[in-house]
């Protein structure tokens, strides 16, 4: 499987932008980019996914560098509500039936 | 839709006792994931089934745990004789299908004494 490596925890403050790096040297050209978040006591909770280009939804953006090696999720407001541990997971659908292989995170802590 | 369910929520057992837990993934999806989470670590997978068929089964999964999804709706999760070492949270997660993102449910904590 291949690995992730993501800082074990990141502080923002209220309002600002928070980007989250993820490093996978060893992806493969069929892995997608997963993001997951866990909120305090909840189930992991997904937030965006992508292969190659830049992606968007109404949670977060996700930009992945041009060789694939590394990836961003970038909270563009971060609210109170946004203190999580963020998960960024390798999967190829092709051979692993979609099941995630989670690391340890990032926590990531919201000042006011 | 009201999202996956687990029942129970908490479950206290003796050690080598038997628990089973129960999983509802939203209806119409196909795949449901089984995996257990330690205190500060990411969820392991245990096991995944398409319909009513188990397809994978990690090396985490002893042979005291047994999972079956009947008619390929709801699923069990049961672990025998337990042990110390499987206090854990146990967390069920349902997708559409392959590559579709999933759906989590609140999970199972389970202590045994």
């Amino acid at each position: 499987d291949a690995k992730t490596t993501q800082p074990n925890s990141m502080e923002s403050n209220e309002e600002e932008p928070v980007h989250l790096p993820c490093n996978h040297s060893t992806i493969s050209g069929t892995d997608y980019i997963h993001w997951y978040r866990q909120l305090p006591s909840q189930g992991p909770e997904y937030v965006i996914h992508g292969l190659t280009s830049n992606v968007n939804n109404r949670m977060a953006s996700l930009a992945i560098a041009e060789d694939r090696k590394s990836s961003t999720l970038i909270l563009h407001r971060a609210t109170l509500r946004d203190a999580a541990v963020y998960y960024c997971i390798l999967s190829t659908f092709l051979n692993q039936g979609g099941k995630l292989i989670f690391g340890q995170g990032t926590e990531l802590s919201v000042k006011p | 839709d009201t999202g996956v369910s687990q029942d129970p929520r908490h479950k206290i057992t003796k050690r080598g006792q038997n628990v089973t837990f129960r999983c509802d993934p939203i209806s119409e999806h196909n795949r449901l994931y089984w995996y257990r989470q330690t205190l500060g670590q990411g969820p392991e997978f245990l096991t995944y089934f398409q319909n009513e068929a188990q397809l994978e089964k990690s090396r985490l999964l002893s042979d005291r745990f047994s999972a079956e999804r009947p008619k390929g709706s709801f699923s069990t999760l049961e672990i025998q004789r337990t042990e110390q070492g499987d206090s854990a949270m146990y967390l069920c997660a349902s997708s559409l299908d392959r590559g579709q993102q999933q759906f989590f449910g609140p999970g199972t904590r389970l202590t045994v004494l």
